[in-house]
């Protein structure tokens, strides 16, 4: 059973299309997240989610919108993509506990975007 | 702000060799620090998790340590093996920002047969 799953594993489209990424997660979790890697292979927070509540929304563009529309889901949306948007983006999951501490994180296989 | 820095960025060593994956932080307020693999084109998996109460975590020749006073983790790996070839990436949690991990760049690790 996949815990965290994305769709698709890989996308290539041309600079200006408006594509998204989907994430479930079948943990139970309450918080999620995404994350970019850049080619360096350098990974960065971009959203987290809490209860489909906003928590973080680091220094993005606001043409990725994020949606969670329940606790198991959190997609990502991104408008007139650009060339620079090419990465491996990564959604993962975890638990919030008693003293508000999240619990080991779980990712998805990552969805590598190519912009061409 | 956090900084996490790995060393080294890449090792290559003989198949059966015990080694040593060194992870640093420059900020002692963490939730926990959590030990990543990834192996090329392929997503992160998580190898251990350490709470800042834990000095150290094993799970099978996996063995992470913690020493939150001086901001340091290493992840020790015994008897070697080529399955082990991939990139190791550290991650906190850190105490003023639950939600998030704040990363290290990775470790290529390549384990010669």
């Amino acid at each position: 059973d996949t815990a965290v799953s994305q769709t698709p594993k890989y996308l290539v489209t041309q600079m200006g299309n408006d594509k998204s990424i989907k994430c479930e997660q079948n943990l139970g979790h309450d918080t999620m997240y995404w994350y970019k890697q850049d080619s360096k292979k350098f990974l960065k927070i971009m959203f987290s989610y809490n209860n489909k509540e906003l928590i973080i929304n680091e220094t993005v563009p606001n043409r990725f919108s994020p949606k969670s529309p329940d606790k198991a889901h959190l997609n990502l949306h991104i408008n007139s993509l650009e060339l620079g948007d090419s990465a491996v983006y990564f959604c993962a999951s975890s638990q919030k506990i008693t003293g508000g501490m999240n619990t080991e994180a779980f990712f998805g296989q990552g969805t590598r975007l190519t912009v061409v | 702000k956090q900084e996490v820095t790995q060393i080294p960025a890449a090792l290559s060593v003989p198949e059966g060799e015990n080694l040593v994956l060194n992870c640093s932080f420059t900020d002692s307020a963490i939730y926990n620090l959590q030990w990543f693999r990834q192996d090329p084109g392929k997503g992160l998996t998580s190898l251990l998790l350490i709470q800042s109460s834990q000095r150290e975590q094993t799970s099978g020749r996996l063995n992470a340590s913690l020493d939150k006073s001086s901001g340091r983790s290493t992840l020790y790996i015994a008897a070697s093996q080529p399955g082990d070839s991939a990139t190791y990436l550290c991650a906190v949690r850190p105490g003023d920002s639950n939600y998030q991990l704040i990363w290290g760049a990775g470790t290529k690790l390549i384990i010669k047969p």
